[in-house]
């Protein structure tokens, strides 16, 4: 079974530029998970959906960010334009929604802001 | 808001020692407290769950206590290999959506 993808693996971009995040979960897997660790902070949250709809999207930095996942299948996060302090790895998890509520992790996307 | 600290930012033992990493968190209880393995380049993997009504779990050579009087949960791997070295980090969940991550421990097991 393919765990979580996510492609890039490393972007670089100059700031003012747009850049796309895609994450493909776990087939089948209902509930999907944007997270984001900046240089020498913790791993935090940004935003959850259960099949199409936004759950939760209350850590999202500001209205640069912009996720979306139609169909409720693979997901997108669109950062536009970039600004130097959104650079860092973005993770994508996802679960089934059933106890004990494992979130599986893509190996993440790096994003550099030049 | 929630803040988790974890004992430190890393831990030298010698293989075959117990290594034992330490999560403190502030405020309230979570509902599950979670400890997740990372290697370089890796995304986090789900190691052990244990809930706030549970004292201990244990999966092979790993343990996770929660006390949360203390609001503290401390995890274990028994008998360490060098293949153990990773960052190992602490999250807690309220219900199923978001977690919160500690920064993490890098566990070095030296031969």
């Amino acid at each position: 079974e393919a765990g979580v993808t996510q492609f890039p693996s490393h972007s670089v971009i100059e700031k003012g530029q747009t850049v796309t995040l895609r994450c493909d979960p776990i087939s089948g897997h209902d509930n999907l998970y944007w997270y984001r660790r900046v240089m020498g902070k913790e791993i935090k949250f940004l935003l959850h959906f259960v099949k199409e709809s936004k759950q939760d999207e209350s850590g999202m930095p500001n209205n640069r960010f912009l996720a979306e996942r139609t169909g409720g299948t693979y997901s997108t996060l669109k950062v536009q334009p970039a600004e130097l302090e959104d650079s860092g790895v973005y993770f994508c998890a996802s679960s089934s929604g059933l106890y004990p509520y494992i979130q599986y992790f893509g190996a993440g996307t790096r994003l550099s802001v030049l | 808001s929630q803040k988790i600290e974890q004992n430190s930012e890393a831990l030298n033992i010698q293989e075959g020692k117990t290594a034992t990493l330490t999560c403190n968190y502030t405020n309230y209880s979570p509902a599950y407290l979670q400890w997740y393995r990372q290697d370089p380049g890796r995304g986090p993997v789900f190691l052990l769950l244990i809930r706030e009504n549970e004292k201990e779990k244990r999966k092979e050579r790993l343990k996770v206590t929660f006390d949360t009087t203390l609001k503290q949960s401390l995890f274990h791997i028994t008998a360490s290999q060098p293949a153990d070295s990773a960052t190992y980090l602490c999250a807690l969940s309220y219900n199923t959506d978001k977690l919160i991550f500690g920064t993490g421990t890098r566990l070095q097991v030296f031969p």
